[in-house]
């Protein structure tokens, strides 16, 4: 059974940092792009940043590029985000998603996600 | 930046049709996938592929496609249906991937 378990979120002041993490088990973690997406308190849903198997390819959301890093160690079946110069906006739950096999840029597997809340 | 477009909200009687529309400049391209989350839940994945149902969906659920715009269809919509429902892509180049802004299903 495939299983995504995110950790690391809290309350963090205005240009603070934080790292989320993801455990993953149930499928082989080092085949598969993994990805952030977030959802702000009662709004949609939003593409945060994506990594391949290898971490060859990495892609950011406009709204994080330069200040959030995903990373992944294939050997601890972790998924990592770690974000800097945090602002209010970047208040979210985040959700860690695995893409769908045959490299098909889709999620079939989502955490219960992590709230993260930035405010002085 | 690459955006997909939805109605706010969509409502229907039991057993009506619902239809929520997704439009997009490169869903000619590229598919569209649904996704359905009830309150305080992560989301699930009901169609893919502009019109592939997983597996455990309803047969209820369907998906179209047709030049810029994708079309989630839900025949005979139940009050366990009632959800946001967001559609997502990847623009033109793949690597940019895109949820649209979600439309809030009520059926009552």
């Amino acid at each position: 059974e495939v299983q995504l378990v995110e950790s690391g979120g809290g309350l963090v002041k205005p240009g603070g940092s934080l790292r989320l993490s993801c455990a993953a088990s149930g499928f082989n973690f080092r085949s598969y792009s993994m990805n952030w997406v977030r959802q702000a308190p009662g709004k949609g849903l939003e593409w945060v940043s994506s990594i391949s198997g290898t971490s060859t390819y990495i892609y950011y959301a406009d709204s994080v590029k330069g200040r959030f890093t995903i990373s992944r160690d294939d050997a601890k079946n972790s998924l990592y985000l770690q974000m800097n110069s945090l602002r209010a906006d970047d208040t979210a739950v985040y959700y860690c998603a695995k893409d769908a096999p045959v490299a098909a840029p889709y999620f079939d597997y989502w955490g219960q996600g992590t709230l993260v809340t930035v405010s002085s | 930046s690459y955006e997909l477009t939805q109605p706010p909200s969509v409502s229907v009687s039991p057993g009506q049709t619902a239809r929520i529309t997704c439009s997009g400049d490169a869903l000619p391209k590229k598919y569209a996938y649904w996704y359905q989350q009830k309150s305080g839940q992560a989301p699930v994945l009901v169609i893919y592929e502009d019109r592939k149902r997983p597996s455990g969906i309803p047969e209820r659920f369907s998906g179209s496609s047709s030049g810029t715009m994708a079309t989630l269809t839900i025949s005979g919509a139940q009050v366990e249906d009632e959800a946001d429902y967001y559609c997502y892509s990847t623009d033109s180049s793949g690597n940019r991937r895109v949820f649209g802004g979600g439309t809030k299903l009520t059926v009552l």
